[in-house]
Order: C-alpha cells, then sequence, then structure tokens
C-alpha cells in the first residue's frame, strides 16, 4: 500500500475560496483523521470517521468547514468561504482501529492570501 | 480535557549521546501512547505504540516507556545520530464520551543531533 494520500501537496487561495483538501486512506483501515497543525497550537483534531461515518466533528473550528467521505477510499475537508487564519498544515491519518497505530499522509499546506 | 505536554521543546546534543525526550498527560485513563517524529515539510511517522497495559516498547535504538499512573512517558535514544534529528511528538489515545476516541499531541520536542 502507498500509505495514506493526501492532494494537493501545496494550496495558496485568495480569501474567500472555496478550498478542497483531499485524502485517500490506506486500505483496509476503518478510521479516518482530520487534523490541522500550526506553530501555535500543534496538532488539532478536527474531525474523525468511522467505516465513512462521522464520529466526532467536535474540533471543526466553524460552520466553514466541513468534512465528507463518501466511500471507505475517499474523504474530502472543505473550507468555504476560506479565511487568512486557515492557513495551517492539514493532515489527514488513517488506523485500524480506533486506539490502534495512527498512519500520517505527507499533508496539505494551505496559505490564504 | 486531556493536556500533553512535552519537555524540552528544543534539544540539541553532540552526536553518539544517548538522551531522553519526556512526555506527560493529565489524565491517566488512556488507551495508549504513541511516540511519532516529524521532519520539516513532511507528515508524522508512529515511531512506537506502548498499549495501556504495557511498560515499554523497543525499535532498534529506540526505547519508549510509559507510567500511566504518574502520567508519564520516556522516549530513549541510544547512540544519537545526525539523521535522529527531527521534531519528536507524543500522543495519547483516550475515550472520549458517546462512543469517541480522541488522539491528543503535544507539542513536540525539536532534536538537532550535532554532528
Amino acid at each position: 500500500d502507498a500509505g495514506v494520500i493526501q492532494s494537493p501537496r501545496h494550496e495558496v487561495t485568495e480569501m474567500g475560496q472555496e478550498v478542497t483538501l483531499r485524502c485517500k486512506p490506506i486500505s483496509g483501515h476503518d478510521y479516518l483523521f482530520w487534523y490541522r497543525q500550526t506553530m501555535m497550537r500543534g496538532l488539532e483534531l478536527l474531525i474523525y470517521f468511522n467505516n465513512n461515518v462521522p464520529i466526532d466533528d467536535s474540533g471543526m473550528p466553524e460552520d466553514r468547514f466541513s468534512a465528507k467521505m463518501p466511500n471507505a477510499s475517499f474523504s474530502t475537508l472543505k473550507i468555504q468561504p476560506s479565511e487568512p487564519r486557515d492557513s495551517a498544515v492539514y493532515f489527514c491519518a488513517s488506523s485500524f482501529r480506533a486506539s490502534s497505530e495512527a498512519f500520517f499522509g505527507q499533508g496539505t499546506r494551505l496559505t490564504v492570501v | 480535557k486531556q493536556e500533553v505536554t512535552q519537555i524540552p521543546a528544543a534539544l540539541s546534543v553532540p552526536e553518539g549521546e544517548n538522551l531522553v525526550l519526556n512526555c506527560s498527560f493529565t489524565d491517566s485513563a488512556i488507551y495508549n501512547l504513541q511516540w511519532f517524529r516529524q521532519d520539516p515539510g513532511k507528515g508524522l511517522t508512529s515511531l512506537l505504540l506502548i498499549q495501556s497495559s504495557q511498560r515499554e516498547q523497543t525499535s532498534g535504538r529506540l526505547n519508549a516507556s510509559l507510567d500511566k499512573s504518574s502520567g508519564r512517558s520516556t522516549l530513549y535514544i541510544a547512540a544519537s545520530q545526525p539523521g535522529d534529528s527531527a521534531t519528536y511528538l507524543c500522543a495519547v489515545t483516550a475515550y472520549s464520551g458517546a462512543g469517541s476516541y480522541q488522539l491528543t499531541f503535544g507539542k513536540g520536542t525539536k532534536l538537532s543531533v550535532i554532528p
């Protein structure tokens, strides 16, 4: 397996635009996690899915953020409209169980200008 | 709310030294603790996972210990090499209610191994 695959690797967008980040988890993993990493706050869990169902979205900062997992091999994190304070590195991770080893993608570096 | 603290925030050592990174967490009701490595501009790589019932895990030059009752873990790196330079993050998995699990990260220790 190629690991967790995220796209794009880098995204620069203007304030107010819609941004969509994509993730392909490792095949067979039932859990998928979206994280945001900033210098100030470190790594924060935004939302996670179990068998494509959102379980905990309490970390989603605002209604501008939404996430979907239409099937076991694909998830999106959407920000609409984007703001400069959304600039961060967004990571997707997957695991076989909630309490098992988590595997991370390479991240998407988002810059909102 | 679970909080994970890593001290020091940065550490610089000469090549060949043995070193210890520290991690503490506030709620001892955890399922496991993981140590990750992050290289600049890269994702996280899992190094070791210790289940709550275990005391330590070893992989090569790395040894991680867990003292759940005191809320502490250490990552021991033997005979450090310049290639070990990276940020090391500690994370704990705990049940957060209503069928939900939470993986909470520390902010990491940035390690520099000087040749």
